[in-house]
């Protein structure tokens, strides 16, 4: 069984489209995270929640919104997709906020906006 | 703005040889720094995680080094193998619990 799972892996779109990314976690883990990888390769934060609340929230467009149902899933929701919104997004959790514990990461989803 | 530097950017070594990179972080706010090894197409996977001034940490052939007065941690690969090859990131923890991750070096490994 995979830790941390996204889905979908590819996803092709056209500007102007909603989107969403769905990422579950199976370790118990309380806390999760969203990163994008930019087009230079870095990994930046965009948001995490602790146990289904919003504790970080990086300068990220309010086109983008996170959602956690329960501590095991966090999705992202992108409205209104732009040309730069195309990059790799990746999933992770660990075990609780304040832990020195790494973070586990998904896979990846990459996003092309056409 | 958190800074978190790594260096080199990239690296080309000869399977045999014994390598190290540098990331630089900022001295204050430290709650860990981990360091995440990062293959083409797969995920970010933790190597270690560290948190006290003085931490040396080592599985097989690498090791990892903290000095958190200065802000700074080694990454030292003995012996490199082609498998070697990756890109190495590290991470800053706050006590908040945000990863500020720099930009990683990228290692090759020629046979």
């Amino acid at each position: 069984d995979t830790a941390v799972s996204q889905t979908p892996k590819y996803l092709v779109t056209q500007m102007g489209n909603d989107k969403s990314i769905k990422c579950e976690q199976n370790l118990g883990h309380d806390t999760m995270y969203w990163y994008k990888q930019d087009s230079k390769k870095f990994l930046k934060i965009m948001f995490s929640y602790n146990n289904k609340e919003l504790i970080i929230n990086e300068t990220v467009p309010n086109r983008f919104s996170p959602k956690s149902p329960d501590k095991a899933h966090l999705n992202l929701h992108i409205n209104s997709l732009e040309l730069g919104d195309s990059a790799v997004y990746f999933c992770a959790s660990s075990r609780t906020k304040t832990n020195t514990g790494e973070l586990f990461f998904g896979e990846g989803s990459r996003l092309t906006v056409l | 703005i958190l800074n978190v530097e790594q260096s080199p950017q990239s690296l080309h070594v000869q399977e045999g040889d014994s390598t190290n990179f540098t990331c630089s972080f900022p001295s204050s706010n430290f709650y860990a720094l981990h360091w995440y090894r990062w293959e083409t197409a797969k995920s970010p996977e933790a190597l270690f995680v560290m948190t006290l001034n003085g931490d040396e940490k080592k599985k097989g052939r690498i090791s990892a080094t903290l000095n958190t007065k200065e802000g700074y941690s080694y990454l030292y690969i003995k012996g490199s193998q082609p498998e070697d090859s990756a890109t190495y990131l590290c991470a800053f923890v706050t006590n908040a619990g945000k990863s500020t991750f720099g930009d990683g070096t990228t290692l090759t490994v020629k046979p």
